[in-house]
């Protein structure tokens, strides 16, 4: 059973570019949470994704912006990339949207903005 | 909302020795709580829960104690190996299942 998977790996980009991350759900999940990782931090909460719509948000700009598509995948979207947005990007996917389904996380998407 | 933190940023311990790592928290939407733990270049991977119900829970190794009265937890791990070196992560539930975490204790285990 593969797990929580994330493309790519690794991601260099320049401020004021665009990125794009993409996730792969545990199978049998089908909500999606995405997670922003600095460096020596807790994850902090972005969105989460669940029936194709972004159903709680976190304190993040507009500049982020995901989309989740009917096989449960999902992407986040990053806008106008400041320095400040180099970071460990995660998903996690969890059963539903009940509280205390466990969620599990992929390995990560390392962004680097330079 | 919730807030939650560790005690200590890093714990040294060797090799055999049992292993508590801290947290506090100020406030919980569910009283409901995961330990993660992350090794190097790996996201979080999940060790074992606690729900508000609970004072104590105990998995292979590892047992959570959730004390609701001081807002605490902590993690022991028994017999603590050097695979067990890494990042130890409490979170809280808040409402519609998004996570909160603190920032992390790393856990050194030396042979």
């Amino acid at each position: 059973d593969a797990g929580v998977t994330q493309s790519p790996t690794h991601l260099i980009k320049t401020r004021g570019q665009q990125v794009t991350l993409r996730c792969s759900p545990k199978s049998g999940h089908d909500t999606v949470s995405w997670y922003q990782q600095a460096l020596g931090q807790g994850p902090q909460f972005i969105f989460q994704y669940y029936e194709e719509e972004e159903r709680q948000r976190g304190n993040f700009p507009d500049r982020f912006s995901g989309h989740q598509f009917p096989n449960y995948s999902s992407e986040l979207n990053v806008n106008a990339l400041l320095l400040g947005d180099s970071a460990l990007y995660l998903c996690a996917s969890s059963p539903g949207t009940s509280l205390g389904n466990t969620q599990y996380f992929g390995p990560g998407t390392r962004l680097t903005v330079l | 909302g919730e807030s939650v933190g560790l005690h200590l940023p890093t714990l040294s311990v060797q090799e055999g020795d049992n292993s508590i790592i801290n947290c506090a928290y100020s406030n919980s939407a569910s009283d409901y709580f995961i330990w993660y733990k992350q090794e190097s270049g790996k996201g979080p991977q999940f060790i074992i829960d606690i729900r508000s119900n609970m004072d104590k829970r105990q998995g292979q190794r590892v047992t959570v104690l959730l004390n609701k009265t001081v807002k605490h937890l902590s993690l022991q791990i028994a017999a603590t190996q050097p695979g067990d070196s890494a990042v130890y992560f409490c979170a809280g539930y808040e409402e519609y299942s998004t996570l909160t975490f603190g920032k992390g204790t790393m856990l050194l285990v030396s042979p």
